[in-house]
């Protein structure tokens, strides 16, 4: 699997926009980018998944450079609810192949939101 | 739509006793996948199941770790028998054909091996 490197963590102010960096300079062409995020005590929720353009949805925007070697997830306006571990993932899941996808989870990016 | 059902939430057993999970995936779905989540890391996938066959078991502990999907629904994981270092959170995910770009999880099931 292709490798992710993301920050330790990160901190960010209640109401301001964030931005959680990824790079990924082994991928694929056909590697999606996953992020799931994991709120204390429960198990990881999809965020939201890309493969070359910018993906915007209800919760989080991804802009993926124009290389593929790098991704970001913003946040536009961060609440107490986003403190979470963020994870970047890089998969084969939402290609053509089902059943044999699955996600190798790093260690994440932990935010944390300043009241 | 009911989401992924673990049982139980917590477990606490002594080393060398056995202990069994169970996951109910969301309705539909094909793939359920198990994963093993030790504190401060990520989780790390233990098997997968496409129906009721396995797709992927390379880094279940064969030895100790089995699990089974009866008629391609429920799930069981059992560790015979514990050792200290299965202390974690156990937790199971879905996905179907219809959505596969995107995987459901539990709440997990929380271990202590003491």
């Amino acid at each position: 699997d292709a490798k992710t490197t993301q920050p330790n963590s990160m901190e960010s102010n209640e109401e301001e926009p964030v931005h959680l960096p990824c790079n990924h300079s082994t991928i694929s062409g056909t590697d999606y980018i996953h992020w799931y995020r994991q709120l204390p005590s429960q198990g990881p929720e999809y965020v939201i998944h890309g493969l070359t353009s910018n993906v915007n949805n209800r919760m989080a925007s991804l802009a993926i450079a124009e290389d593929r070697k790098s991704s970001t997830l913003i946040l536009h306006r961060a609440t107490l609810r986003d403190a979470a571990v963020y994870y970047c993932i890089l998969s084969l899941l939402g290609g053509l192949n089902f059943g044999n996808e699955k996600l190798t989870f790093g260690t994440g990016t932990r935010l944390t939101i300043i009241p | 739509e009911a989401g992924v059902a673990q049982s139980p939430r917590y477990k606490i057993i002594e080393k060398r006793q056995s202990v069994a999970f169970w996951c109910n995936p969301i309705s539909g779905h094909a793939t359920l996948y198990w994963y093993q989540q030790i504190l401060g890391q990520g989780p790390k996938l233990l098997i997968q199941f496409q129906n009721n066959g396995v797709v992927d078991d390379s880094q279940l502990p064969k030895d100790r770790f089995s699990a089974e999907r009866l008629k391609g629904v429920d799930s069981t994981l059992k560790i015979q028998p514990a050792k200290l270092e299965d202390s974690a959170v156990y937790l199971c995910a879905s996905s179907s054909r219809d959505k596969n770009e995107k995987l459901f999880f539990g709440s997990g099931t929380q271990l202590s091996v003491l």
